[in-house]
């Protein structure tokens, strides 16, 4: 199947700081890109679709200016959690649709937040 | 809004027993039906994936049922081993692409 990595796979960060996380298809180009937040022992929330060349649909709820996304190209999109927080520690994981029914995968990022 | 709820959240059962997880949703308006495997830490495996107008999947020892017009699913792991120990995630595709997941299932199979 289609490969989609993550980077880095685990952050630690000071509080106030930014981090950048970046979601790329490997083997295919995806025009949109998901960007999911799993809490312990919850499933995915979808966070934003990632279209590339537009800007990001945010989910009901997600700041926009806090959780930055970009989707420059058919192959990567990167998200920015802006001025993090504790309570933003979380694992992120992202996504890529090859096809209108099919999406790939990343292994998730791991951000803690101290 | 679309919810969908996992039964059991978690089940333990001995190695080489068949065992069966459950997903409800509660809009019929979907595309497709999914479910997934998740390791601890680690991303999402797609184990099956059903069509609105299909009525099941099968793959190995996984079968996976759908019945959109009860909004109800069932993941049915036959002879289960160690390895199948994980997080299994059920999760709805609306009209629009949009992925809406479950809770999940952890299942820990004992040798």
């Amino acid at each position: 199947g289609a490969v989609v990595s993550q980077h880095p796979s685990r952050v630690i960060c000071k509080s106030g700081t930014s981090v950048k996380i970046e979601c790329r298809s490997l083997d295919f180009q995806a025009t949109t890109m998901f960007w999911y937040r799993q809490f312990p022992k919850q499933s995915l929330m979808l966070m934003a679709t990632s279209n590339e060349g537009s800007k990001a649909t945010y989910e009901q709820g997600v700041e926009k200016d806090k959780f930055l996304i970009n989707h420059a190209s058919l192959t990567l999109s990167t998200l920015t959690v802006t001025s993090a927080h504790p309570e933003d520690s979380s694992f992120y994981i992202c996504s890529a649709r090859s096809t209108p029914e099919t999406q790939y995968f990343g292994p998730g990022t791991r951000l803690l937040v101290l | 809004k679309q919810e969908v709820t996992q039964i059991p959240a978690a089940l333990s059962v001995p190695e080489g027993e068949n065992l069966v997880l459950n997903c409800s949703f509660t809009d019929s308006a979907i595309y497709n039906l999914q479910w997934f495997r998740q390791d601890p830490g680690k991303g999402l495996t797609s184990l099956l994936l059903i069509q609105s107008s299909q009525r099941e999947q099968t793959s190995g020892r996984l079968n996976a049922s759908l019945d959109k017009s009860s909004g109800r699913s069932t993941l049915y792991i036959a002879a289960s081993q160690p390895g199948d120990s994980a997080t299994y995630l059920c999760a709805v595709m609306e009209y629009g692409n949009k992925l809406v997941f479950g809770a999940g299932t952890i299942l820990r199979v004992k040798s």
